[in-house]
């Protein structure tokens, strides 16, 4: 079954703890992405990778970090510098790298800050 | 950056009614993408449309990419059509693919 996952599907925090999504894809995609979205709100993009060990921050990096270590992988760490976590995780991938392609999208992760 | 407006915000139709939806863009594009957002926040792909008309099922779509807009034909509207419908364009001067959205259009299908 070809497809993207993404875990936790929830997930609680204590306000100043560091966090980490977990997005793994098995299509042989070379480019990934990590989106949030806010409710009643559109995506917005944190950081992109296309290709391994190699990744660009998107338009709201800040309070973020990511690695790209292998093909498969791109986990997302939500860091204590972020200052409102709160929001719908959505992890993409796509065929190319540098390339116009369709993205693809995993199930994402509910993060919550109490 | 590049704008994405999509209207209307919000729509409510009786189920078998048709249905367009508009996404408007300010600049030249390489992609743009149409998404249906489920009830659980899952995004599936509808159409990858830079250009021209695409057609599955009920659903069809329209971009114009000279006068910068798309539009999103259901036809015999069903309550599973129900959610939230994105556009998202890659601008045309960008590398690799980094999709801005619109707003969106909420959707409801009532019985």
């Amino acid at each position: 079954d070809g497809g993207i996952t993404q875990s936790p599907k929830y997930l609680f925090r204590k306000e100043g703890q560091n966090v980490t999504l977990s997005c793994e894809q098995n299509l042989n995609h070379d480019a990934m992405y990590w989106y949030r979205q806010d409710p009643g709100q559109g995506l917005r993009l944190i950081y992109y990778s296309q290709i391994v060990n190699d990744f660009q921050k998107g338009d709201i990096a800040e309070g973020y970090s990511v690695s790209r270590e292998k093909k498969e992988s791109f986990p997302l760490t939500v860091t204590s510098a972020q200052k409102n976590p709160t929001a719908f995780y959505l992890c993409a991938s796509s065929i190319g790298a540098g390339s116009s392609d369709e993205q693809f999208f995993g199930p994402g992760t509910r993060l919550t800050v109490l | 950056g590049i704008q994405v407006e999509q209207s209307p915000p919000d729509l409510i139709l009786q189920e078998g009614a048709n249905s367009t939806l508009r996404c408007n863009f300010s600049d030249s594009v390489n992609n743009l993408q149409w998404f249906h957002q489920n009830p659980w926040g899952q995004l599936i792909n509808l159409f990858y449309i830079p250009s021209g008309t695409k057609q599955n099922g009920r659903l069809s779509a329209t971009t114009v990419a000279t006068e910068r807009y798309s539009l999103l034909y259901i036809s015999s509207s069903q309550t599973t059509d129900s959610g939230v419908y994105f556009c998202a364009v890659e601008p045309g001067e960008t590398s690799g693919s980094r999709l801005t959205f619109g707003e969106g259009t909420q959707l409801t299908v009532n019985p």
